[in-house]
């Protein structure tokens, strides 16, 4: 059984559209995050959270913007979409705190912006 | 702002032989460093961390860490051709946060 669910696994918007996508892990941890893999970049940091409070966020644009409604998800609202928000965006979780805690990527959501 | 640069950014081995990537860093305080395998159209999975100067061994794989130079190093032993996989070594904070290079493309041919 996947223990990281991300939905929908590919999504086409048109530019200027507004999009949300899904993370629910059953892990049971409390830490979640979200990156962004694009052809022109490594895999990128864009946020954390810990017990549903924002820990770090290295997103310069407020039109990307988490949200969590139960300890297990973690959700990424996407507005006013680029063609060069075009991505593989994957959930990530791990227990918080320490450094040696692994961090547990879900599949990806493959958005291609038009 | 960490900077993480692995080389090389391909490999060919033939099966059996030992595969050696590398990675460097630019914060010597960073938490641990980890590295995971990436196969097309998937997530990446964890494969070994460390976070002390030295060495570390799991199954095949044996990490090296010197934070002085600010290197680190994956070596496969005995590589696979279920081995070839994007390897990604990664450095991670406090605050959670893993920093990713750009990867090593593994090819281990039969």
């Amino acid at each position: 059984d996947p223990k990281i669910i991300q939905k929908p696994k590919y999504l086409v918007a048109v530019t200027g559209s507004e999009k949300i996508l899904i993370c629910e892990q059953y892990l049971g941890h409390n830490a979640m995050y979200w990156y962004r893999q694009s052809a022109k970049k490594p895999l990128e940091f864009m946020f954390s959270y810990s017990y549903q409070k924002l820990m770090d966020n290295q997103t310069a644009s407020s039109r990307f913007q988490p949200q969590s409604s139960k300890k297990n998800h973690l959700d990424l609202q996407i507005t006013a979409l680029k063609p060069d928000d075009s991505a593989t965006y994957f959930c990530a979780s791990s227990q918080p705190g320490t450094g040696g805690a692994e961090q547990f990527f879900g599949p990806g959501t493959r958005l291609t912006v038009l | 702002q960490e900077k993480v640069q692995q080389s090389p950014e391909s490999l060919i081995v033939p099966e059996g032989a030992m595969s050696s990537l590398n990675c460097t860093f630019s914060n010597s305080a960073s938490q641990s460093i980890w590295w995971y395998q990436q196969h097309p159209g998937k997530g990446p999975e964890a494969l070994i961390s460390i976070f002390s100067n030295g060495n570390k061994k799991e199954g095949r794989l044996t990490v090296y860490l010197n934070r002085a130079s600010l290197h680190v190093s994956l070596h496969i032993r005995d590589s696979q051709p279920s081995d070839s996989a994007v390897y990604l070594c990664a450095v991670r904070t406090n605050t959670g946060k893993l920093t990713f290079g750009d990867g090593t493309v593994l090819t281990v041919k039969p």
